[in-house]
């Protein structure tokens, strides 16, 4: 069974920089793609971006320039540094695995961490 | 961006009622569009991708239908534990992009 359980501080100060880790178990890092999605209290569901194994990644552009998501294959896990946070920022932050059903672009999120509130306060 | 567009954003039902949420993109998507459940407290699960193909373990008074720009999630009888928020998603480019949700609660 595929699990992943993200992992950060729930607090972070404005203008500093947001770090979550997800562990996925029960499934190799090295198959599909791993992906962070946020949603702010009360709100709908963002999407961040994903990664590849090789470390390809890519971005939602709304974001783009304070992101960076990384893979570390050694340890089953993918990370997500979110830079210069300010209040908007706060949120429950989902990692998921994100799947290709199709050749072209179907794309599907499978399986989802449990979300792990991060709020950005002084 | 897509845009994609749910309506209602609320509905009331009672148990046994057939339930319609409708998703809209902003262009053509053809079929690449994907429906999540989610409860509070909870992360999305997934109920429908390529608009209409039910996901492992779903029940099958969940369907789902629609190509290019408009899209429907159906419950054919609503259950106890169907009220709950729905999303829809589409995967046709990036960046990913979701509808505002529509909640289902008991009437």
């Amino acid at each position: 069974q595929v699990q992943l359980q993200e992992s950060g501080p729930g607090l972070v100060k404005p203008s500093e920089t947001l770090s979550l880790t997800c562990t996925v178990s029960g499934d190799s890092i090295r198959s599909y793609y791993w992906s962070w999605i946020r949603q702010p209290p009360g709100k709908g569901l963002e999407w961040i971006g994903y990664i590849h194994y090789s470390g390809s990644a890519n971005y939602n552009p709304s974001l783009k320039s304070r992101v960076t998501i990384s893979v570390d294959t050694s340890k089953n896990q993918f990370s997500l540094k979110l830079s210069s946070v300010t209040a908007a920022d706060t949120a429950v932050y989902y990692c998921a695995r994100l799947r290709g059903y199709d050749i072209l672009t179907g794309y599907l999120f499978d399986y989802w961490g449990q979300g792990t509130l991060v709020t950005v306060s002084s | 961006d897509i845009q994609m567009t749910q309506s209602p954003s609320s509905l009331s039902a009672s148990v046994g009622d057939r339930v319609t949420i409708t998703c809209r993109a902003s262009q053509s998507i053809s079929n690449y569009l994907n429906w999540y459940q989610q409860k509070p407290g909870k992360a999305p699960k997934l109920l429908i991708y390529a608009a209409s193909s039910l996901q492992g373990g779903v029940p099958s008074r969940f369907s789902g239908s629609g190509s290019g720009t408009d899209f429907t999630l159906t419950i054919s009888s609503l259950q106890p534990e169907d009220f709950a928020t729905y999303y829809c998603q589409q995967s046709y480019s990036t960046p990913f992009t979701f509808g505002g949700g529509t909640k289902v609660e008991i009437k």
